[in-house]
């Protein structure tokens, strides 16, 4: 039972390079996030997937896309980095949404676009 | 609007002595409050939450959070921090089923 995992761990990118960042949760955990977390700022939702099929916008979605691609994949892609994208990108995932939101985090990616 | 403002970006405590994070929150009505820590280079774990059961919330590592609603505090304390306690601590405050807002952390410095 290895929780929530994300690949890789650290990533250097030129601008303008793509990229999509992994994460599978192994919980049979219905939902699923993306935040990054930026020094002084706390974290910030990027999309989230409900369930199975469903994606959403967070708070900060502009210049990613998500895919949902099973119940245990959730991943993350930056089409054209920017370095405005360099942060720490954490995958959460979550099972009762309304008796209890707690997330389980993976050990993020850390990612600097030069 | 529902914000969260963690009142010290920094706290540093001796070893054996009590921990003080301070957390205020904004919310139109009763909320859902958690505490998460993380670790140098680690993912984020759970400590406790607050969902309008008890005002006093007693989490792992021996942590406890007490839920003010007339001073709009979720304050976390614990009454001897010890050098494994050193992370990085959030308050979070749920807003829909989906949306959490996170503070912006307080970094917990332990002196020997």
């Amino acid at each position: 039972n290895a929780g929530v995992t994300q690949t890789p761990k650290f990533q250097v990118l030129k601008t303008g390079q793509s990229m999509t960042l992994q994460c599978a949760q192994d919980m049979n955990h219905n939902s699923m996030y993306w935040y990054r977390q930026d020094p002084g700022m706390g974290l910030r939702l990027i999309y989230y997937s409900a369930s199975e099929g469903t994606t959403d916008k967070g708070e900060v979605p502009n210049g990613y896309n998500v895919s949902r691609l099973n119940k245990r994949e959730f991943s993350l892609r930056l089409e054209s980095a920017a370095p405005s994208q360099t942060s720490v990108y954490f995958c959460a995932s979550s099972e009762a949404l309304q008796e209890d939101p707690r997330r389980i985090f993976g050990p993020g990616t850390r990612l600097t676009v030069l | 609007a529902q914000s969260v403002t963690q009142l010290d970006s920094h706290v540093s405590v001796s070893e054996g002595t009590p921990v003080l994070l301070r957390c205020n929150y904004s919310s139109s009505y009763s909320p859902s409050l958690f505490w998460y820590v993380q670790h140098p280079n680690k993912g984020l774990q759970l400590l406790l939450k607050y969902t309008s059961a008890a005002t006093l919330v007693k989490g792992i590592n021996g942590f406890e959070a007490e839920f003010k609603k007339s001073e709009t505090s979720f304050h976390l304390t614990k009454p001897s921090a010890h050098m494994s306690d050193a992370a990085e601590y959030f308050c979070v405050v749920r807003v829909s089923n989906y949306q959490l807002i996170w503070g912006a952390g307080t970094k917990l410095i332990i002196k020997p």
